[in-house]
Parts: structure tokens; C-alpha cells; sequence
């Protein structure tokens, strides 16, 4: 049983396409995070939300509470984009984290 | 600031062989937390540390304990080695354990033979 899924698994763009992944999770949460893992295996924290929306740069992450389900979008993506996405919970019982098992996404110049 | 720092960053071990994993930071953080990462199943939480002196059990706890020497540094130990704890060991830490960004090491990436 997966606390946390991501779709889709796996994804290639072109440069310069509008990217979304998304992520839904079943139990209930006080915090999601977005998080990107570079291919040499570093982990780097993009986003922690806990309602509505949140934009860095070129990213957009989004959340809806009611629906469990969380989006992070790129907008006008880059090669230096190509990472795997990770979409993590923070359960609200227990002190639980749970992660998705990653979006890699590919961007092609 | 070095941020949060792993040693070693590789280790083969034989079947039953002990080791310890450190991990530091120096963000004055009050949370750490020990993941390990394996192919297809994503992170995995496997002991954290709410605040100095305090730790408990994660998702996947058997096989290990872990130390939270002080604020700066939380040591996980393998007592005796498996192979199914071949694995990616990542550690992290943030200013409290709910609401805030984690922080992540580099990872140590473990093979137990």
C-alpha cells in the first residue's frame, strides 16, 4: 500500500513545454513537500506547502486539501529541468513521512 | 556553512559486520532524520529525531539505532550488517519536525555483501 502516488512515472519534453506532475496521497497530512533529486543523487527541497499555492521561479506547486492531490508545474522547461521530482507527506498522526517514488522527468534541447 | 554533512560516502560491508553512519549540521536545526532510499519503493523513513535527546521510530526502524549525539550530530548504527540494508542512506535535518524544509546530506550509498 502507497501513501503517496505520483503520475506519471516517467516523462519527456521538449524545451520550452508547460510540464505538470502530479502527486495524490491517502492519509491526512500537515505538510506536502516537493523535493528534486539531481542524477548524481542529491535531494534538494523545492516547496513545502500546507494550503493554495506556492511559485518559485519557474515553478508552481499547488495543493488541494480536500482532494488530496498535489501538482508541481513547470512552466517554459529547460534540459537543466531533467531530474526526478519526489512528492513527500507529512502524515498529521504519528509523525510519519511518506514519498512517492519519484516522476523522472527528461527535457530534450 | 557546510550544510548538512555524511560520512563515509561509500561502504562495502560483509554479512554481520557493524558500522555507523554520522551525519552533521551546522544550520542549528532542532529535527534530523535518517531515510534510505532503494530502487522502485522511493524514501523511506527509518528513525528521527525531534529535538536533542529525543528519537523514535520511522517506517522501516529494524536493523538499526541511532544516536542523537547532540543538536549538531545523529549517528545511525547497523549493528550487524544484511544484505537487504544494501542501500542509499540519506540523512537531513530542519528547524522543527512539522511545517518546515528539509535539509539533505549527500548520501551514503552502502553495499553489504
Amino acid at each position: 500500500k502507497n501513501e503517496v502516488e505520483q503520475s506519471p512515472q516517467n516523462l519527456t519534453a521538449q524545451e520550452g513545454e508547460f510540464i505538470t506532475i502530479n502527486c495524490s496521497y491517502s492519509v491526512g497530512i500537515s505538510a506536502l513537500h516537493w523535493l528534486q533529486q539531481h542524477p548524481g543523487g542529491g535531494i534538494v527541497s523545492l516547496f513545502m506547502l500546507s494550503s493554495g499555492k506556492k511559485k518559485h521561479g519557474r515553478l508552481i506547486a499547488t495543493i488541494n486539501i480536500q482532494e488530496k492531490h498535489s501538482s508541481l508545474h513547470i512552466t517554459a522547461s529547460h534540459p537543466r529541468d531533467s531530474a526526478v521530482y519526489i512528492c513527500a507527506v507529512k502524515a498529521n498522526t504519528g509523525n510519519q513521512f511518506y514519498f512517492g517514488t519519484g516522476t523522472s522527468l527528461t527535457v530534450i534541447p | 556553512n557546510a550544510g548538512v554533512t555524511q560520512t563515509p560516502k561509500f561502504q562495502v560491508l560483509k554479512t554481520g559486520q557493524s558500522m555507523t553512519l554520522q551525519c552533521a549540521q551546522d544550520m542549528n536545526h532542532n529535527s534530523m532524520y535518517w531515510y534510505r532510499q532503494d530502487p522502485g519503493m522511493g524514501l523511506r523513513l527509518i528513525y528521527y529525531s525531534a529535538s536533542e535527546g529525543t528519537t523514535d521510530k520511522g517506517e522501516v526502524p529494524n536493523g538499526y539505532n541511532v544516536s542523537r549525539l547532540n543538536k549538531r550530530e545523529f549517528s545511525l548504527r547497523l549493528e550487524s550488517a544484511a544484505p537487504s540494508q544494501t542501500s542509499v542512506y540519506f540523512c537531513a535535518s530542519s528547524e522543527a519536525l512539522v511545517g518546515d524544509t528539509q535539509y539533505f546530506g549527500p548520501g551514503t550509498r552502502l553495499t553489504v555483501l
